[in-house]
């Protein structure tokens, strides 16, 4: 099946700090990569939507500045938390996807973020 | 994306059939229904996923009722690696997921 990996698997940071998280699909080509936010005990809820060579596309209540998403390549999405805070310590996990191959997404391992 | 219901947990012994229900009475027709997973801590998993015919694949089959109101999902042998939290999710081609709070299913000696 494919193959989604997320890089880092966990960080902890200072509040005030900017992290990357990096989501790659091994062996396939993503033209559509999504990021997900999971807090504790909570379902999965979608952050954005990112196609390859153009702009994410955010859901509401999603802050576009805060969250950096850049998705050049396909194969490669990045999610970047700029000036984290304690607030934003959550399980973030990617997915990925490829219409020529089917719709279904595969999702990668997760990155556990932590800002103290 | 119509909304999906499921029981919050279920309970099965392993080797049994784990039979997972999910209501979606507001399915439209051009919308699937796909079968995701979620083991402790990691990324959920694909499972099965069909439009209106029932589908087997290597993991699972999928039951659609005719209306295409409910589905069930069929983990033919239960086993302690099967616990998770499993996601019923209906939703069109191309469309994001819309992740409910799904079937925590816990697999018993």
């Amino acid at each position: 099946g494919a193959v989604v990996s997320q890089h880092p698997s966990r960080v902890i940071c200072k509040s005030g700090t900017s992290v990357k998280i990096e989501c790659r699909s091994l062996d396939f080509q993503a033209t559509t990569m999504f990021w997900y936010r999971q807090f504790p005990k909570k379902s999965l809820m979608l952050m954005a939507t990112s196609n390859e060579g153009s702009k994410a596309t955010y859901e509401q209540g999603v802050e576009k500045d805060k969250f950096l998403i850049n998705h050049a390549s396909l194969t490669l999405s990045t999610l970047t938390v700029t000036s984290a805070h304690p607030e934003d310590s959550s399980f973030y996990i990617c997915s990925a996807s490829n219409p020529a191959g089917g719709y279904e997404q595969f999702f990668g391992p997760g990155t556990r973020l932590t800002v103290l | 994306d119509a909304k999906t219901t499921q029981p919050p947990s279920m309970d099965c012994a392993e080797g049994r059939a784990a039979n997972l229900p999910c209501n979606h009475s507001t399915i439209s027709g051009n919308e699937y229904v796909y079968w995701y997973r979620q083991i402790h801590s990691q990324g959920p998993q694909y499972i099965i996923h069909g439009l209106k015919n029932n589908e087997t694949n290597e993991m699972a089959s999928l039951i659609i009722t005719e209306d295409r109101k409910s589905s069930t999902l069929i983990l033919p042998h239960a086993t302690l690696r099967d616990t998770a939290v499993y996601y019923c999710i209906v939703t069109g081609t191309a469309s994001k997921l819309t992740f409910g709070t799904g079937t925590r299913l816990q697999v018993t000696l």
